[in-house]
């Protein structure tokens, strides 16, 4: 079946640093979607990428999606502590509304 | 956007009882579905709540452990039944507003069965 697959499953940083999450769809995705997740918190939405080879920003951070349309990378600039927490890729099964999720990367910031 | 709530936000259980858990959508919506996320696991997809229909369940999950209801478009249930050890997970409700866009989530019921 569809998978999605994320890697680093976890990344310690020290602050200032960059950082990098990649995702990896096992088909061509109609849209990536990114979530994070702060400790004991639940999944927020952060940005949805719909076209091939599409770039976004938001302040520090930079969402990519594949030419191919079945990988995408979060890359955040000069990490901050705010930061911290878990980071989710999905991507639609089908027209069903269903997210496939990947497995997350967990981001440690050290001040 | 929406706006969801859930209720317990936590619960600590005995095995062999059943937990409902509530999940409230500030507008109508389509699209309702309720997730178990293991600790510092991912999110997994228990089943897509219908609005007068049956639920549609994943893979591995059965309507006989995880009864759900949708007896309108702001409101579902999940009941974790007959529950075990292995059931203590975090319960997430979330909600799709269209069937390609971000789907919002709940705070999450953290369950911890005893």
């Amino acid at each position: 079946g569809q998978q999605v697959m994320q890697i680093p499953q976890y990344q310690h940083v020290q602050e200032g640093e960059d950082f990098t999450t990649y995702c990896n769809s096992s088909t061509t995705l109609s849209n990536i979607q990114w979530y994070k997740q702060r400790p004991g918190g639940h999944p927020v939405f952060l940005i949805q990428l719909v076209k091939s080879g599409e770039v976004k920003k938001q302040k520090r951070l930079t969402f990519q999606f594949g030419e191919a349309k079945k990988n995408s990378s979060l890359h955040i600039t000069a990490t901050q502590t705010t930061d911290v927490g878990t980071y989710f890729c999905a991507g639609p099964s089908g027209n069903t509304g269903k997210l496939i999720f990947g497995q997350g990367t967990t981001l440690q910031v050290k001040p | 956007s929406a706006v969801i709530s859930q209720k317990p936000s936590r619960d600590i259980c005995q095995r062999g009882t059943s937990l409902t858990i509530q999940c409230q959508v500030d507008s109508q919506v389509t699209m309702m579905f309720w997730y178990r996320q293991q600790p510092g696991q991912s999110l997994t997809l228990i089943a897509t709540a219908n609005q007068g229909s049956e639920a549609t369940y994943e893979s591995g999950f059965v309507i006989d452990k995880f009864p759900i209801s949708r007896p309108n478009l702001t409101f579902s249930t999940l009941t974790v039944s007959n529950m075990s050890p292995e059931d203590s997970s975090i319960y997430l409700c979330s909600v799709g507003l269209s069937s390609h866009n971000e789907q919002f989530f709940g705070p999450g019921t953290r369950l911890t069965v005893l």
